[in-house]
């Protein structure tokens, strides 16, 4: 079965450089959501989306930005990163019209390295 | 806001040994509650879930009932090998915000098999 699809799965940065990382959806899902995973941490949540609209929002710092596009891909730009940056991304997808709760499905991860 | 606490680890079994991994939940709302498992190097794979009181979730010899009289969602399982070494993150969905919520997750308990 089709997967999430992540891209660069490794990706290293310098201080203040920006960064894209991208996010293609099970097919005919209609959910994305971006968390942050730092070394030994849990997941934390940024921000989602819904039918191209951002739906929730959680602990995106302002420097970083995201959208879904028509074709339900995600983007989530970085800008001015910082050591603290570091980490492993994972984008998950759901289909909220199926069901009542949203089983998300979580990608590989991009390890995102910051110099 | 809301909050999962589960125990941290390392836990230590030997191979046939029964698993109790605790994790313990506060919501806003009737949340869903999830089991994720993440092996080395890898994405969070979901192991099971439940979505309403009394409901259980199983899924490869593990097992979980949501409580909510004690707001709780242990897994067992009642003899662990090896290869079930890995990482568990207890999470839950409260959709209070209409579907496309993030997760919350716990810290996760690193769970050790030894033969």
């Amino acid at each position: 079965a089709a997967g999430v699809i992540q891209s660069p799965r490794h990706l290293i940065k310098e201080k203040r450089e920006t960064a894209t990382l991208k996010c293609y959806p099970i097919p005919r899902h209609d959910t994305v959501y971006w968390y942050q995973q730092g070394p030994g941490q849990d997941p934390q949540f940024l921000i989602s989306f819904y039918e191209k609209m951002q739906s929730d929002k959680g602990s995106i710092p302002d420097r970083f930005s995201a959208q879904q596009f028509s074709d339900y891909h995600s983007e989530l730009n970085m800008s001015s990163l910082e050591l603290g940056d570091s980490a492993l991304y994972f984008c998950a997808s759901s289909y909220l019209g199926q069901s009542s709760y949203n089983e998300q499905f979580f990608g590989p991860g991009t390890r995102l390295t910051v110099l | 806001g809301d909050s999962v606490t589960q125990m941290e680890g390392p836990v230590t079994l030997s191979e046939e040994a029964f698993l109790t991994i605790n994790c313990t939940y506060t919501a806003t709302g009737y949340p869903s509650l999830f089991w994720y498992v993440q092996y080395p190097g890898e994405g969070l794979q979901l192991l099971l879930k439940a979505t309403k009181a009394d409901d259980k979730g199983s899924n490869k010899g593990f097992e979980a009932t949501y409580r909510k009289e004690t707001t709780s969602f242990h897994l067992e399982k009642g003899s662990v090998q090896v290869s079930d070494s890995a990482v568990y993150f207890c999470a839950l969905s409260d959709q209070s915000g209409g579907g496309a919520d993030g997760l919350t997750f716990g810290k996760g308990t690193h769970l050790i098999i030894q033969p």
